[in-house]
């Protein structure tokens, strides 16, 4: 069965420096999600892509927070500087469409952890 | 902005009890979607209710849609030990934007 990938599972990174998340998600599915995760709370959203364009980066942190999607396909997330309030999981999920209200597949997640 | 509450925050069961978990929005909803996560793994889709007062069953599982798309639940009868999780709604409204309760956190005693 297909699934959305993620890398790395786990980062460890000082505070202000520069860290970078990578999703590869399901093949076919035109749409991506970046999602952060504090424990304890549901997914909030970061980003979304409807192929290679953002539809939605509304909640992004775009001071220090930036993603891509530049052929439509994977997706890089980054954060620099990193402060202590990243630590959390962020969540990569695609769906066929976004505007259709299909399901989305998660990834894996990574984990960050700032220090 | 949109609100999605999820209400208990955390639901302690006995196996083969039954117990319900709710969702509320404060804005009328295109559609909703129930997940669940378990314990260290990531969100999985279980179901997606669009018409009021909609009802689908999956096995054990009852989903409902109220009849003013504002609000739903979730219903499951004789807990087993693999319905421990979180359990997620996210409501989606008029403007296509997808939001995610706090979940309700379920633990299950055998």
């Amino acid at each position: 069965e297909a699934e959305v990938a993620q890398s790395p599972r786990y980062k460890i990174t000082e505070k202000s420096q520069a860290v970078a998340f990578w999703c590869d998600p399901i093949s076919g599915h035109a749409t991506l999600y970046w999602y952060r995760q504090i424990l304890g709370q549901g997914p909030e959203l970061l980003v979304q892509f409807q192929d290679e364009s953002v539809v939605d980066d509304s909640q992004l942190p775009k001071d220090r927070f930036s993603a891509e999607r530049l052929k439509g396909v994977d997706s890089t997330l980054k954060i620099q500087p990193a402060e202590l309030g990243d630590s959390a999981m962020y969540l990569c999920a695609s769906s066929l469409s976004g505007s259709l209200a299909y399901e989305q597949y998660f990834g894996p997640g990574t984990r960050l952890t700032v220090t | 902005g949109q609100q999605v509450m999820q209400i208990p925050q955390y639901q302690h069961v006995q196996e083969g009890e039954d117990f319900t978990t709710y969702c509320n929005s404060s804005t009328t909803l295109s559609n909703i979607q129930w997940y669940k996560q378990r314990p260290g793994g990531h969100p999985v889709f279980l179901i997606q209710l669009v018409k009021s007062g909609e009802v689908k069953k999956q096995k054990r599982l009852t989903f409902q849609f109220g009849e003013a798309k504002k609000n739903s639940s979730l219903h499951i009868t004789a807990t087993q030990t693999t319905d421990v999780g979180t359990y997620f709604c996210a409501g989606k409204d008029s403007w296509g934007k997808l939001q995610f309760g706090a979940g309700t956190q379920v633990v299950v005693t055998p």
